[in-house]
């Protein structure tokens, strides 16, 4: 299974961008890469996924190296409310697709 | 809101005894698959439902167990609960079949104390 690592803990100023890290140095060549994030004792909300070329929705951006060995998920402006723990999951090439979470990175934003 | 629904919300069990965690699925999702998530950890898979079938398991024992009916919804049973039984239990939903892009959609939780 492809694994993760991610800092432990980052903080942003309210307003600015927050940029967090990943690197998946053992990713294979169709595995994608998503994004969670979990506030505080709620369930994990899905933010944004991508395989080679970069994304953008509503909520974030994720810029992937053209190796693919790490990726950043960039939050525009961030809120206070986006203080969360951020989980950058490889997506198990399976049957089940199963999501192995390691222990993420917990964004403080601050004002 | 992701559509994803668990109840109950926060549930006390003592040890030894079993316990039933529900799920409903988002609708149009096919398929359930349920996490354990210890105090200060990520979550970790226990098991994946469709078409009422497991379709994978975690490195749970088999006291973990679970049935998905037939409009999608699913439940998670322990029996002989334990003390590091103690978690949050979160489902998540998804539409099975699209392959690597397949997105899961996470409930609220439900938060088990086994005393």
């Amino acid at each position: 299974d492809a694994k993760t690592t991610q800092p432990t803990s980052m903080d942003c100023a309210e307003g600015r961008a927050a940029n967090l890290p990943c690197n998946h140095s053992t990713i294979s060549g169709n595995e994608y890469v998503y994004w969670y994030r979990q506030i505080h004792s709620q369930g994990p909300q899905y933010i944004i996924h991508g395989l080679k070329n970069n994304e953008t929705n509503e909520m974030a951006s994720l810029i992937i190296t053209e190796d693919r060995k790490s990726s950043t998920l960039i939050l525009p402006h961030a809120t206070l409310r986006d203080t969360a723990v951020y989980y950058c999951i490889v997506r198990v090439e399976s049957n089940t697709g199963k999501l192995i979470f390691g222990q993420g990175t917990t964004l403080q934003v601050k004002p | 809101e992701t559509g994803v629904t668990q109840s109950p919300t926060h549930l006390i069990k003592t040890r030894g005894q079993q316990v039933t965690l529900r799920c409903s699925s988002q609708s149009g999702h096919n398929t359930v698959s349920w996490y354990q998530q210890a105090l200060g950890q990520g979550p970790q898979f226990i098991f994946q439902y469709y078409r009422e079938e497991e379709n994978g398991r975690g490195n749970f024992p088999p006291r973990f167990s679970g049935l998905q009916f037939p409009n999608y919804s699913s439940e998670l049973n322990v029996n002989a609960l334990e003390l590091d039984d103690s978690a949050l239990y979160l489902c998540a939903s998804s539409l099975l079949g699209q392959g690597p892009q397949e997105t899961q959609y996470f409930g609220p939780g439900t938060r088990l104390l086994v005393l």
